[in-house]
């Protein structure tokens, strides 16, 4: 089975709402990365988040290691904020297991 | 400012002919890797190099083969690209260990005809 799974696969907000990404995974994660795949294609990490909570501007990471969970929440979203967000894994192999992202659209 | 490289940005070849992607990272970190991105497989480990002359295959190394003769550099090869070839790279670094985050290269799009 998928060692990553998030959720959901798209979403679509209006400029100014929040957004919460979930992202679940199999196995006991030594690592957790959030990332940002835009548009154009170019991968930026966002935050490394292990376990529990870190914020980095308007974004908010929660990971409980023992439910084997991660949430990204994005507040007062803006249309920049558009792209694939990507959780990736590390279960003490020192290799990253990604999901196959959530898709974004913030409009206007 | 800590960053990784990758070049070139974007490259086709014809099927047969050699292909060397390039890395850099400028953060003197002991571990680089390779990845490929392909719609509906996301992102997939092709090789790890946990320093120089120190590399190990990845989920996918049939094809490509890498080589790492500075701590600095990484380099992706394949002799006689195919057409399934086709695809993102990334290239991505971190410190040694388990816990390290990585760090992300531009990607480089190859299109093999």
């Amino acid at each position: 089975g998928q060692q990553v799974q998030q959720s959901p696969a798209s979403l679509v907000l209006q400029e100014g709402e929040n957004a919460e990404l979930q992202c679940n995974f199999s196995s006991t994660a030594t690592q957790l990365q959030w990332f940002y795949q835009s548009p154009g294609g170019s991968l930026v990490s966002l935050l490394s988040n292990p376990s529990g909570t870190k914020h980095t501007g308007r974004l908010t990471s929660t990971t409980v290691t023992k439910e084997r969970r991660s949430s990204l929440h994005i507040s007062s979203s803006q249309t920049t904020d558009s792209g694939t967000y990507l959780c990736a894994i590390d279960t003490n192999t020192g290799k990253l297991t990604f999901g196959d992202g959530t898709v974004l659209t913030v409009k206007p | 400012d800590m960053k990784v490289t990758q070049m070139p940005r974007y490259l086709i070849k014809r099927m047969g002919e050699n292909v060397l992607l390039e890395c850099g990272q400028d953060m003197s970190h002991e571990t680089m890797y390779w990845y490929r991105q392909d719609p509906g497989l996301g992102l997939q480990l092709i090789y790890i190099s946990y320093d120089v002359d120190s590399n190990s295959e990845g989920d996918i190394p049939k094809g490509y083969r890498v080589s790492r003769k500075k701590r600095e550099h990484f380099s992706l090869i394949l002799d006689s690209a195919k057409t399934n070839q086709t695809s993102v790279y990334f290239c991505a670094s971190s410190l040694r260990g388990n816990y390290a985050e990585q760090f992300f290269g531009p990607g480089t799009r190859l299109t093999v005809l």
